[in-house]
């Protein structure tokens, strides 16, 4: 079973520009996550999705960051404009449902802002 | 809100001895879930081990188990005969189980294993 598929592992921008990064999750997953890890701490869920709708967007900075599933499978992050705190690696999740079953976790992309 | 404490930055361990990763949390929910998952260099993060809240007895996955303190609120990781490939970084993590909460986790900072041969 293959597992979930993020791209591109690495990204370096100057601030102010903008970037987007994709994720496949693993078949048949209704549940995807995005998660910010910045530096030094613990991931922190950005959003989470239930199929194509958002379950979660609480702590997604709105005026900069966006997300879509549009077809309720792959899903998009972008980032507009960059900042330098934005520097992190972004972590995609996914698990069958949003119960208790597991939650899969991708390879991350590593986001450097300068 | 839900918090979780990894108080300890870096951990070592020798070779085939024991280690103890320990992680407090705060919550005043009766019923959640607990994790430990492991973050190899490669950062694909892993499951390493899942406890429920309402079962007394401490979850065990081969040499890894947990010492689950619910009174204390302390969710400690043993691992036994500790291998060059248990170097990693070990995140706690806390689910709610609240009826028409979200399934996020909220994780600790982190503490990083290594291992001496």
């Amino acid at each position: 079973e293959a597992g979930v598929a993020q791209s591109p592992r690495y990204k370096i921008i100057e601030k102010r520009q903008s970037v987007a990064f994709w994720c496949n999750p693993i078949s048949g997953h209704a549940t995807l996550y995005w998660y910010q890890q910045i530096l030094g701490q613990g991931p922190k869920l950005l959003i989470q999705f239930q199929n194509n709708g958002v379950v979660d967007d609480s702590q997604l900075p709105k005026d900069r960051f966006s997300a879509e599933r549009l077809k309720g499978v792959d899903s998009t992050l972008k980032i507009q404009p960059a900042k330098l705190e934005d520097s992190a690696v972004y972590l995609c999740a996914s698990s069958l449902t949003s119960g208790i079953n597991e939650q899969f976790f991708g390879p991350g992309t590593r986001l450097t802002v300068l | 809100a839900q918090t979780v404490t990894q108080s300890q930055p870096e951990m070592s361990v020798q070779e085939a001895e024991t280690v103890t990763l320990s992680c407090t949390y705060d919550t005043s929910e009766s019923d959640y879930y607990l994790f430990w998952y492991k973050q190899p260099p490669s950062r694909q993060m892993i499951l390493v081990i899942r406890q429920e809240a309402y079962k007394q007895q401490n979850a065990t996955e081969n040499r890894f188990s947990v010492n689950f303190q619910k009174a204390a609120k302390s969710f400690s990781l043993k691992i036994s005969d500790s291998q060059l490939g248990d170097a990693a970084m070990y995140f706690c993590a806390y689910r709610s189980k609240l009826t028409g909460a979200n399934s996020k986790l909220t994780f600790g900072k982190g503490i990083t294993l290594s291992v001496r041969p």
